[in-house]
C-alpha cells in the first residue's frame, strides 16, 4: 500500500539559511499535517491543511509556513533557521473516513549548524 | 487543556511475556479518539492501535489490545507474546474533538523487550 513519502530524508543547514520540506500524502487523503519532533521529545504539532486550506495552527514559529497545493502535497518552508530547529518533522496524512488515524511518513531529519 | 499523561518512562518484559503500558489523558468533551502510536529505532511513527470514544468495545489488533475506561479516561495498553521486534518508544495519543483534528501525545514509554 502506498504511504506517506517526505523529501529529503535528511537535510544540513546553516544558521540563518532557509530550508524547504515536502510532502506527498497517501493517494485519496485530504487532510495533511506536519509535526515536529526534537531529540527525547514527543511529536509536537505544527500545521494542518484540509482541502488544501489551512485549518488549524499549533506552535509554528512565524519563520515557518506551509500550505498545501492543488494535488494535495504540502510543503514546509523555513527561513532564517536557527540550532533549536534541529529535529525530525513529520508529515502526516488523514482522511475523515479514517475516523482520526493520521498516518506518517519516514520523516525529514533537519540538522542545523 | 488536552493533556496525556505517561507516567511510565521506561518499561522492561521478557520475550512471549506480555506488558501493559498505561495512559491517561483529561478532556471536557465527548467526542474523541485514541491512538497508541509505536517508534522503534528506524523513528518511524507507526500507528498500534486506535479507539473511539462512543465505542465501548476494546479494540484489537492482533498482539495488542487496549482497556479503555471512559469514566477513568485511562487507555492502556497490552502486549501479548512480547517478540523483540516490539522494543521501541509507544506513545499515546489522542485527538479532541473531529476527527482531522491535530494528535496530541503523551512523552512516551521507552519498552525494551529483552531474549
Amino acid at each position: 500500500a502506498a504511504g506517506v513519502i517526505q523529501s529529503p530524508r535528511h537535510l544540513i543547514k546553516e544558521k540563518r539559511e532557509t530550508a524547504t520540506l515536502k510532502c506527498y500524502p497517501i493517494p485519496r487523503h485530504d487532510t495533511v499535517y506536519w509535526y515536529q519532533q526534537g531529540p527525547g521529545q514527543d511529536p509536537q504539532f505544527l500545521i494542518s491543511f484540509y482541502e488544501k486550506m489551512q485549518s488549524d495552527k499549533g506552535s509554528i514559529p512565524d519563520r515557518f509556513s506551509a500550505q498545501q497545493f492543488s494535488d494535495y502535497h504540502s510543503e514546509l518552508n523555513m527561513s532564517s533557521l536557527e540550532l533549536g530547529d534541529s529535529a525530525l518533522y513529520f508529515c502526516a496524512s488523514s482522511t475523515r473516513a479514517l475516523a482520526g488515524a493520521q498516518y506518517f511518513g519516514p520523516g525529514t531529519r533537519l540538522t542545523v549548524l | 487543556a488536552q493533556t496525556v499523561t505517561q507516567s511510565q518512562p521506561e518499561m522492561s518484559v521478557q520475550e512471549a511475556e506480555t506488558v501493559t503500558l498505561s495512559c491517561t489523558y483529561d478532556t471536557s468533551e465527548s467526542n474523541y479518539y485514541l491512538f497508541w502510536y509505536k517508534q522503534p529505532p528506524s523513528r518511524q511513527m507507526i500507528l498500534v492501535i486506535r479507539q473511539e470514544a462512543y465505542k465501548q468495545q476494546n479494540a484489537t489488533e492482533n498482539r495488542f489490545s487496549v482497556n479503555f475506561q471512559k469514566a477513568a479516561k485511562s487507555f492502556s495498553l497490552k502486549i501479548s507474546d512480547s517478540q523483540l521486534g516490539d522494543t521501541a518508544m509507544y506513545f499515546c495519543a489522542f485527538i479532541n474533538g473531529g476527527a482531522t483534528n491535530k494528535l496530541i501525545f503523551g512523552t512516551g514509554t521507552l519498552l525494551a523487550v529483552q531474549p
